[in-house]
Formats: C-alpha cells, sequence, structure tokens
C-alpha cells in the first residue's frame, strides 16, 4: 500500500480555520486520497476524498498540490466537536484493494 | 448515526473463551468489514464479506472466522480468546464490493476485554 506521513498531533482553537497536512510521494497517478476522522469514543467516520482537483463538501475542503505528493484537509472554522484523529488515506487502483489502511493519523486538539 | 449496528456494546470474557461480535449493515448496503483497533497497532482490516461472500481477507488470526448471512448481517467470531485480542473491533458497510470511490461507514465497536 502507498504510504501516507502525517504530524502526530495539531492544536487550534474554535472558531479559527485548521489545516491539517498529508505527504503521500510514493502516490500514483490513479489513487484517490480520502479523509476519515475517529471522534473519541466512536467509529472512523468519511470526511472527503480527491484524485487531482480541490474539492469541498460541507464538512471540508480538500486542496491538492499540483504533483499530488502531499494534500491539505481544510476545516473552515474548527469546533469542539472536530476534536478527532485524522486520518489521510491512499486508495490504491486495480486490483483487490478493499480495505481501508489506516495510519497513525493526526490527532486534532480543539480549545474553546 | 452512521446507520450500522454492532452489538454488544462490550464484552469481557476469560483467556480461552469463545465469543461472537454482530454487525448489522446499512439498509441496502452489500459489503460488511471488520476492523480490529488496539493500542499497539492501531486499525487493521480484519476480513470483508460481500453479498454472502468472503471478498477480501487482511490480518485475521485463524482463531478468527467471520461469515455474512443471506439478512446481510455479519458475525465475527473470536475463539482460543488471549490477552492480546483485548480491542475494539468496528464493523462498517458498504453499496459496493469495494470499489476505491466506496464510502465505508462504521458502526460505534464492540470493546473486548479479555481477562
Amino acid at each position: 500500500d502507498a504510504k501516507t506521513t502525517q504530524p502526530n498531533s495539531m492544536e487550534s482553537n474554535e472558531e479559527e480555520p485548521v489545516h491539517l497536512p498529508c505527504n503521500h510521494s510514493t502516490i500514483s497517478g490513479t489513487d484517490y486520497i480520502h479523509w476519515y476522522r475517529q471522534l473519541p469514543s466512536q467509529g472512523p467516520e468519511y470526511v472527503i476524498h480527491g484524485l487531482t482537483s480541490n474539492v469541498n463538501n460541507r464538512m471540508a475542503s480538500l486542496a491538492i498540490a499540483e504533483d499530488r505528493k502531499s494534500s491539505t484537509l481544510i476545516l473552515h472554522r474548527a469546533t469542539l466537536r472536530d476534536a478527532a484523529v485524522y486520518y489521510c488515506i491512499l486508495r490504491e487502483s486495480g486490483g483487490s484493494n478493499y480495505k481501508l489502511t489506516f495510519g497513525k493519523g493526526t490527532l486534532l486538539t480543539v480549545n474553546p | 448515526d452512521s446507520g450500522v449496528t454492532q452489538t454488544p456494546k462490550h464484552l469481557i470474557t476469560a483467556t480461552g473463551q469463545r465469543v461472537t461480535l454482530r454487525c448489522s449493515p446499512r439498509s441496502g448496503d452489500l459489503s460488511v468489514y471488520w476492523y480490529q483497533q488496539s493500542l499497539d497497532q492501531g486499525l487493521q482490516f480484519l476480513i470483508q464479506y460481500y453479498n454472502g461472500e468472503e471478498r477480501a481477507k487482511g490480518n485475521i488470526l485463524e482463531r478468527f472466522s467471520a461469515q455474512q448471512f443471506p439478512d446481510l448481517h455479519s458475525e465475527l467470531n473470536l475463539s482460543s480468546l488471549e490477552l492480546g485480542d483485548s480491542a475494539l473491533y468496528f464493523c462498517a458497510s458498504s453499496t459496493q464490493g469495494g470499489f476505491r470511490l466506496d464510502t465505508q461507514y462504521f458502526g460505534p465497536g464492540t470493546r473486548l476485554t479479555v481477562l
């Protein structure tokens, strides 16, 4: 599986934007970049995914570098409910890649 | 609420015992995935079923087995339990068989404690 690198932890203040980085220098041309998050005492939940272009949804935005070797998940106004572990996951094309391969993720702390 | 249900929420048992964890996928989802989350290994994929058939296997021990029934609910059976099997077990479901854009929806998990 292609590898991603994320900071172990980040801190933010409530109502401020948060930029969570992810490096994936070995990404293949057709690999999709997915983000999931896991709130305390809950199962992971899908946040967003993208291929080449930047993506927006109601939860977040995903900015993908032009060379696709890195991406950034953007929470526009962090709330206390956004405190979670955020996982950046590459989903590889072809083969039988059915699983999600979780790394250690980034623990986001949101201060009131 | 993801729509995926798991029972029981908590399970405490002794070494050597056998337990069964149950998962009901979201309505309409054909795929069920099982993941184990422990402090030292993180979230690890165990096994996937699609419409009643095993589709993919991950780091699942031989002491563990799973099945998916005609009504699409799934059970994960863990036997000859060891202390190291203590973990959170998550079930996830998705609409299709694992296409790379197929979002997985996770249940709340079953916390297994082996004493």
